[in-house]
């Protein structure tokens, strides 16, 4: 893995943008997701970034990936109450098995009003 | 959430008592996993199923035994209950194997005292 590590806690403005940071140390990560958990509910997977791509959007969400500095971030824009949540990070070498898969700390995002 | 009931959805029990958390899917998914959650450290693998009868031990392994005896069941038995094994334990299924195919229960909260 198998070190990836979060800030524990964001909030953000209704309305503004959240930047929710992660650092891995495995170089031979192929690829890296992001996962929402929302209060009692199991993890969502939101998006997911192949090693070799530097960026993905898909509506609201922005992946960045800086290889080089293993650092990958997930941008929101239009932060709604909604997104409140807790963010993970997670990366694996491969796809081929989620017993292959390891998450980072969690973010906490606060969505204020 | 993709036919995956965890039971119970919340336990307190006593140090050195067994433990049995079930999970239970409609998915007829060839893969199913155990996960703990605890502040600072994610999600961490404790056991996987990659069909009836086997199985296969992840990063948090000791501690824990499992048992899948049919397609829908994965049963985690904690023999004797410790303090350290307090945590919230996430379920998940998937019919390939494929990480991006994976869907996580609701979590159980398991309070040892």
């Amino acid at each position: 893995g198998e070190d990836v590590e979060q800030s524990l806690f964001l909030s953000v403005r209704e309305g503004d943008s959240s930047v929710i940071n992660c650092t891995y140390t495995d170089s031979s990560s192929t690829y890296l997701y992001w996962y929402k958990q929302e209060p009692g509910a199991g993890l969502q997977l939101l998006t997911y970034i192949f090693s070799n791509m530097d960026m993905k959007q898909d509506q609201r969400l922005t992946v960045l990936l800086n290889k080089k500095d293993k650092h990958l971030s997930l941008r929101i824009a239009d932060t709604q109450t909604g997104d409140s949540a807790i963010y993970f990070c997670a990366e694996s070498r491969d796809q081929t098995g989620a017993n292959n898969l390891f998450f980072g700390t969690g973010t906490r995002l606060t969505v204020i009003p | 959430d993709a036919g995956i009931t965890q039971s119970p959805r919340h336990k307190v029990t006593e140090t050195g008592t067994p433990v049995t958390l079930r999970c239970h899917q409609t998915e007829n998914h060839r893969y199913m996993y155990w996960y703990r959650q605890d502040p600072g450290h994610g999600l961490r693998l404790i056991h996987y199923s990659y069909g009836v009868k086997d199985t296969d031990k992840g990063e948090v392994s000791d501690g824990y035994s499992v048992s899948r005896s049919k397609t829908e069941d994965f049963l985690l038995t904690l023999e004797s209950a410790t303090s350290s094994q307090t945590s919230v334990y996430f379920c998940a299924i998937s019919e390939s194997g494929v990480i991006t195919e994976a869907f996580f229960g609701q979590g159980t909260r398991l309070t040892v005292v």
